[in-house]
């Protein structure tokens, strides 16, 4: 079974500019999350769609920070503009959605530098 | 609101001796709890989880954890830490009918020769 799958792995990035990183669930994963997970702490959720809407976005910077997931499968997460305190490893994982005890699947992250 | 608490951010243990890794939650209603692995440069691996039914759950690499409700704890164990156990490690809570799943600060294992 193929797992998460992020792109792209590294990102460095000057302050005030955009980037865009995406992420592939496992198929049939109808949640999805992004995790925002800074040096020496724990990851913070960002964002969590079910299927292709959004359940939980209270800790998204909405100014900054958008996410879509069109058809419910593929997602995009977008910083823009970037700032120095977004440096950060995004981590994006899916589950098979609401249910008892049902563990998200994580990818590698992707590691965003903004200098 | 819940939250998960894991007690030290860094734990240093011999090889061959067993590894402890604390962990707590705060929420009226038992959460399901989790425990992850992260490696460098890794995403998060699933160790083992606690939904229902038996208190002490094993998981992978030996590492088991003991559901006490009565402590709100689920701590880590392992009778006998390898240098290979050296990494992150992450306790994480998700509320029945919510899906969030919230994750502690982590905590550093390392593995002394």
């Amino acid at each position: 079974e193929a797992g998460v799958a992020q792109s792209p792995r590294y990102k460095i990035i000057e302050k005030r500019q955009s980037v865009a990183f995406w992420c592939n669930p496992i198929s049939g994963h109808a949640t999805l999350y992004w995790y925002q997970q800074i040096l020496g702490q724990g990851p913070k959720l960002l964002i969590q769609f079910q299927n292709n809407g959004v359940v939980d976005d209270s800790q998204l910077p909405k100014d900054r920070f958008s996410a879509e997931r069109l058809k419910g499968v593929d997602s995009t997460l977008k910083i823009q503009p970037a700032k120095l305190e977004d440096s950060a490893v995004y981590l994006c994982a899916s589950s098979l959605g609401r249910g008892i005890g049902t563990e998200a699947f994580f990818g590698q992250g992707t590691r965003l530098t903004v200098v | 609101a819940q939250s998960v608490t894991q007690l030290g951010s860094h734990v240093s243990v011999s090889e061959g001796a067993l590894v402890l890794l604390r962990c707590n939650y705060s929420s009226s209603v038992p959460p399901y709890l989790f425990w992850y692995v992260q490696y460098p440069n890794q995403g998060l691996q699933l160790l083992l989880k606690y939904t229902t039914g038996a208190t002490l759950v094993k998981g992978i690499n030996g590492f088991e954890a003991e559901f006490k409700k009565s402590e709100t704890s689920f701590h880590l164990t392992k009778p006998s830490a390898h240098m290979s156990d050296a990494a992150e490690y992450f306790c994480a809570a998700l509320l029945y009918g919510d899906d969030k799943i919230i994750f502690g600060k982590g905590t550093r294992l390392h593995i002394l020769p």
